[in-house]
């Protein structure tokens, strides 16, 4: 079946702008998380979401970054006045279930590699 | 989350099976063990998970000791397909705060040569 997809899969922007990252989790999966990961580095995480509700925010570097998600699907990264420092790939994942029950795997989606000139 | 040891880096012969080991010394025992695979360039790929006992699906095999303080992750025929960084986690199976926060560590690059 299909799986999470991201777009665009690469966003070139300049510095000060804003930019917004789409993810499409896999169908029926109530969770979604966000995730960046900088050249060579590991797994950052942003924010996680239950249905249309972000119960952990706490991966967010700074109020220049938000998300939301609607209808318990499509999820919406937006970088607003953008950085240098925010170049990175941003990954998405989602699981069918919530964490803490046996259907909490996540499963990623292929990334948007954000460069920010 | 308890932490792992995975090797830096690893060979194995096309068609034949990689055997890739995790150390978990400190688990506990409502922790699973994970395997993920990252591919030069592409997003996080699961491939299987287990808590005691041995699993199998159509990408691998993992041998969990009975001690639980370690496995290994079995790719049974290796192809050229299969080079890529492998993440082996551990993670508690409850919704405490975190406990779905993944964090990856460096990780086996394994190579798998012609």
């Amino acid at each position: 079946g299909a799986g999470v997809s991201q777009s665009p899969s690469n966003k070139v922007t300049e510095k000060g702008k804003d930019v917004e990252l789409r993810c499409d989790p896999i169908s029926g999966h109530t969770a979604l998380y966000w995730y960046r990961q900088s050249l060579g580095q590991g797994l950052e995480f942003l924010i996680y979401f239950q249905g249309n509700s972000a119960p952990d925010k706490s991966g967010l570097p700074s109020d220049r970054f938000s998300a939301e998600r609607t209808g318990g699907s499509v999820s919406t990264l937006t970088i607003q006045r953008t950085q240098q420092e925010d170049s990175a790939v941003y990954l998405c994942a989602s699981s069918l279930d919530a964490p803490g029950t046996g259907g909490d795997t996540q499963y990623f989606g292929p990334g948007t590699r954000l460069t920010v000139l | 989350d308890a932490k792992t040891t995975q090797p830096p880096s690893m060979d194995c012969a096309e068609g034949r099976a990689a055997n890739l080991p995790c150390n978990h010394s400190t688990i506990s025992g409502n922790e699973y063990v994970y395997w993920y695979r990252q591919i030069h360039s592409q997003g996080p790929q699961y491939i299987i998970h287990g808590l005691k006992n041995n699993e199998t699906n159509e990408m691998a095999s993992l041998i969990i000791t009975e001690d639980r303080k370690s496995s290994t992750l079995i790719l049974p025929h290796a192809t050229l397909r299969d080079t890529a960084v492998y993440y082996c986690i551990v993670r508690f199976a409850y919704s405490g705060a975190g406990s779905y926060q993944l964090t990856f560590g460096k990780g086996t690059k394994l190579s798998v040569i012609p």
